[in-house]
């Protein structure tokens, strides 16, 4: 069973538009989550979290918005770059210590010049 | 440099052979952790070490997988007798506690013939 899902495989965006990737999630106990950034042959590097006790976390171009009714949270990236091109995962501990992350299957996000 | 080291970063071998991963965490993280990533999949948990407590193996497939962290440092994940099924990337990742942000070292990309 699948706790936390990235329905869209791939999304495409024009630099300097927002990309918005989705993320939803089972588990009404999860408290925190994080977002993941993999370039090609690189290991995923953290990108921002939030805990369940806010609704949005910013860090530069980079905001989290979590909607605990709904089991969802997105990652807003405005404006986007060609840089930013990358696989994104979504990921939230479990485990009676929080120590591990299940993730997302994740999506591609491509920015176009 | 200072981040997690993995070796060998590319390993080929055939079905049946035993294999030995490498991980070097970052200095003074006391917590470890392995993942997979099959073709076309999210990061899969395997097992994770937390300073002299026992690790948390729940998430190794069979018994054919083992690991073991000397000295709270180094660790090794083993696979015996290995399958076309093992093929896919291994991840280290290391945290200062659990609950933290994991820090992933680039992987071991094993390909089983």
């Amino acid at each position: 069973d699948q706790q936390v899902k990235q329905n869209s495989p791939s999304l495409s965006v024009q630099e300097g538009r927002i990309s918005i990737l989705n993320c939803d999630y089972t588990n009404s106990m999860f408290d925190y989550f994080l977002w993941y950034k993999k370039y090609p042959a690189e290991g995923p590097t953290f990108l921002i979290s939030i805990s369940s006790i806010k609704d949005k976390n910013e860090d530069g171009r980079f905001t989290v918005f979590l909607n605990k009714s709904a089991k969802h949270l997105s990652l807003h990236i405005v404006p986007s770059q060609p840089g930013d091109s990358a696989v994104y995962f979504c990921a939230a501990p479990v485990g009676e210590y929080g120590n591990k992350l299940v993730f997302g299957a994740g999506t591609i996000l491509r920015v176009k010049s | 440099g200072a981040g997690v080291s993995q070796s060998p970063s590319n390993k080929v071998t055939e079905k049946g052979k035993d294999v030995e991963l490498r991980c070097d965490p970052i200095s003074g993280h006391t917590a470890l952790y392995w993942y997979r990533q099959s073709l076309g999949q999210g990061l899969e948990f395997l097992i994770y070490f937390q300073g002299n407590s026992a690790p948390d193996k729940s998430g190794l497939p069979s018994d054919r997988f083992s690991a073991e962290r000397t000295g709270g440092s180094v660790s090794t994940l083993t696979i015996q007798r290995t399958q076309q099924e093992d093929s896919a990337v291994y991840l280290c990742a290391s945290s200062l506690q659990g609950y933290q942000p994991q820090h992933f070292g680039d992987g071991t990309r094993l390909s089983i013939l």
